[in-house]
């Protein structure tokens, strides 16, 4: 199946610092990736989508101007945690769908995931 | 809007044993389900989906799963559970018509996490 990156596994930063993550699909395009949260033992949440050369969507009551996401390639899309806190400690986990016309499985090919944690 | 219930939270059972996973859908037209599996501190795997056609899907890792219309279920099954299979396994729904616009937006259960004893 296709591949989906993500970069780094994990992180450690202060509280006040911004952390970015990397996600890419790495056999191909993607016109759309979705960014997830999972807190310990729970399901994933749906944070954004996020589409190639457009804005992201976020969903209710995630914050758009804490939770920065770019997608400026149709392999690569950002997410970057600014000013982070403690309660931003999570795991982060983008998905990529959606090849070009004619290509989309309708399937979801995930992330390894990365682990936030702010001290 | 599209709900999914995974009413098990937790089950165990025995290496070689037959293990059952129970999936309810909410939705109002024909789903795309799909049931995914995750090992600690992993991504998702895709273990099957069911988009039409034929209700009893086969997966990866000897799992199918069948899809039961009138009672809203997309249960997973595996005849005989082997020790790696221990892990978290999440059922998901989407709606058809974001599929095909390549905006694959699933909603995900809750998960049930799979232990399994020697």
């Amino acid at each position: 199946g296709a591949v989906v990156s993500q970069h780094p596994s994990r992180v450690i930063c202060k509280s006040g610092t911004s952390v970015k993550i990397e996600c890419r699909s790495l056999d191909f395009q993607a016109t759309t990736m979705f960014w997830y949260r999972q807190f310990p033992k729970q399901s994933l949440m749906l944070m954004a989508t996020s589409n190639e050369g457009s804005k992201a969507t976020y969903e209710q009551g995630v914050e758009k101007d804490k939770f920065l996401i770019n997608h400026a390639s149709l392999t690569l899309s950002t997410l970057t945690v600014t000013s982070a806190h403690p309660e931003d400690s999570s795991f982060y986990i983008c998905s990529a769908g959606g090849g070009l016309a004619g290509t989309n499985t309708g399937e979801l090919f995930f992330g390894e995931g990365s682990r936030l944690t702010v001290l | 809007a599209q709900s999914v219930t995974q009413p098990d939270i937790h089950i165990t059972v025995s290496e070689g044993a037959s293990l059952e996973l129970r999936c309810n859908y909410s939705y109002g037209a024909t789903p795309y389900l799909f049931w995914y599996v995750q090992s600690p501190g992993q991504g998702l795997q895709l273990l099957l989906k069911y988009f039409s056609g034929d209700t009893l899907v086969q997966g990866i890792k000897g799992f199918e799963a069948e899809f039961k219309r009138s009672q809203s279920s997309f249960n997973l099954r595996k005849p005989s559970v082997h020790w790696s299979d221990a892990a978290e396994y999440f059922c998901a729904v989407g709606a058809d018509s974001v599929i095909k616009a390549a905006g694959n937006k699933l909603t995900f259960g809750g998960g049930t996490r799979v232990l399994v004893k020697p």
